[in-house]
């Protein structure tokens, strides 16, 4: 069965750190998508990037950047230069035919 | 409106109550779903709705009871509840099942008290 493991519960730091979010999964299909989403306190949960099995290629977008080892079964998300404003949930989730299979979350707390 | 709304965004009711969720998708997608958020659990996927017909009901007990009358509207009929369903509930859709990605709505704040 699929799972994806988010190991750090809560991370906090103070604004301006670069800070990198851990995400491993485990499944046997060779064809899949990698997710993250942030949610703020708000609670409406946020698309943030989506990237296939295939594609090891990472990807930078701002202050994000993504990190995928197919080797390592790892997805690693990192925010540079954080803002206060990044603090929120974020989810790394594993997917495949609709069917998305979430992290625990790390919740990330930036501080002015 | 834009993107996925959902009400009512609070919502309290006893255990004998009967109430329904609504979701609504403005984004011309043909798949919808529903998820459960519980706290320090991840969230877990409920139903799954690709153009109009359920696809998949992940073991959900029969008091939680799905309605897709149109690809832009979905519905959580809730009756007899428990405690434990106390969540947030979350409602999303996408272009398609094929892994598109999914966009999400605020969500409604369940209390079954």
């Amino acid at each position: 069965a699929q799972k994806v493991t988010q190991a750090q519960t809560e991370i906090s730091v103070v604004e301006k750190e670069d800070v990198t979010l851990d995400c491993v999964y485990e499944t046997r299909d060779t064809t899949y998508y990698l997710f993250w989403y942030k949610q703020p306190p708000s609670g409406e949960l946020v698309f943030l990037i989506r990237r296939n099995s295939f594609d090891e290629q990472n990807e930078i977008s701002g202050r994000y950047s993504w990190n995928f080892q197919k080797s390592t079964s790892s997805f690693n998300f990192t925010i540079t230069a954080s803002q206060v404003v990044d603090s929120a949930v974020y989810f790394c989730a594993w997917g495949q035919g609709g069917k998305l299979i979430f992290g625990q979350g790390t919740e990330l707390s930036v501080k002015p | 409106e834009t993107g996925v709304t959902q009400t009512p965004r609070h919502l309290v009711m006893g255990m004998t109550n009967k109430k329904s969720l609504k979701c609504e998708q403005h984004l011309g997608h043909n798949a919808m779903y529903w998820y459960k958020q519980s706290a320090k659990k991840p969230l877990e996927l409920m139903f799954v709705y690709s153009l109009e017909e359920r696809v998949e009901n992940n073991s959900v007990p029969s008091r939680f009871s799905p309605e897709c009358p149109n690809s832009s509207h979905l519905f959580l009929h809730l009756h007899t509840l428990q405690p434990e369903d106390s969540a947030l509930y979350l409602c999303a859709s996408s272009q398609g099942t094929s892994s598109y990605e999914q966009y999400f709505g605020p969500g409604t704040r369940l209390t079954v008290t």
